[in-house]
């Protein structure tokens, strides 16, 4: 079946350091979906990429998927003590409304 | 702000009754998903419903049935616990072709 696949798996930087995730899908993708999930808490939606090497930006973010629409990346700039938690990516199953969401990427920030 | 609100925070039930997680969601989301989110296996889907009275099986639908009776509500049973059953459950609710708002989650521990 369709898999996404993320690394790396963990993730440990001091602050003001830079972060990406990188994320893989076995078939290509109509779109591709961010999560973050805070220690505790629930995944909140980030963002959706829809246009083959689309990059958006939500202020320290960047988010960008790839030409083929099959692989998709996160980048952090100057990490917070904020930032922590767990990064998901997510992609759409065949035509459906259901997500394959990769394992995740956790992050943790030395202040 | 769309609310996704899952009964309990936290359950404890024995092995061998049935457990009713209940979802509300208040934004008239026509898409409604029960995932278990557990350590090193991430989030898995149970069971999906994009109408009311409606229902797809996921990647783990065994030992669980759903219920959609109204729009805005979203149960999943669990007809006979067991321990594997033990995990994190989140509910989340959609508008077809965007991202997911999930639920605070219910831990459910079966002992």
């Amino acid at each position: 079946g369709q898999q996404v696949m993320q690394i790396p798996q963990y993730q440990h930087v001091q602050e003001g350091e830079d972060f990406t995730t990188y994320c893989n899908s076995s078939t290509t993708l109509s779109n591709i979906q961010w999560y973050k999930q805070r220690p505790g808490g629930h995944p909140v939606f980030l963002i959706q990429l829809v246009k083959s090497g689309e990059v958006k930006k939500q202020k320290r973010l960047t988010f960008q998927f790839g030409e083929a629409k099959k692989n998709s990346s996160l980048h952090i700039t100057a990490t917070q003590t904020t930032d922590v938690g767990t990064y998901f990516c997510a992609g759409p199953q065949g035509g459906s409304e259901k997500l394959v969401f990769g394992k995740g990427t956790k992050l943790t920030v030395n202040p | 702000d769309v609310k996704v609100t899952q009964s309990s925070r936290y359950l404890v039930k024995r092995t061998g009754e049935k457990v009713f997680l209940e979802c509300v969601q208040d934004m008239d989301h026509e898409n409604m998903f029960w995932y278990r989110q557990d350590p090193g296996l991430g989030l898995r889907l149970i069971y999906f419903s994009y109408d009311v009275k409606m229902k797809e099986k996921g990647d783990i639908p065994e030992g669980y049935s759903v219920s959609r009776e109204k729009k805005e509500r979203f149960s999943l049973i669990l007809e006979s616990a067991s321990t594997n059953q033990t995990s994190m459950y989140l509910c989340a609710s959609s508008f077809s072709g965007h991202g997911y708002t999930f639920g605070s989650g219910t831990r459910l521990t079966v002992v």
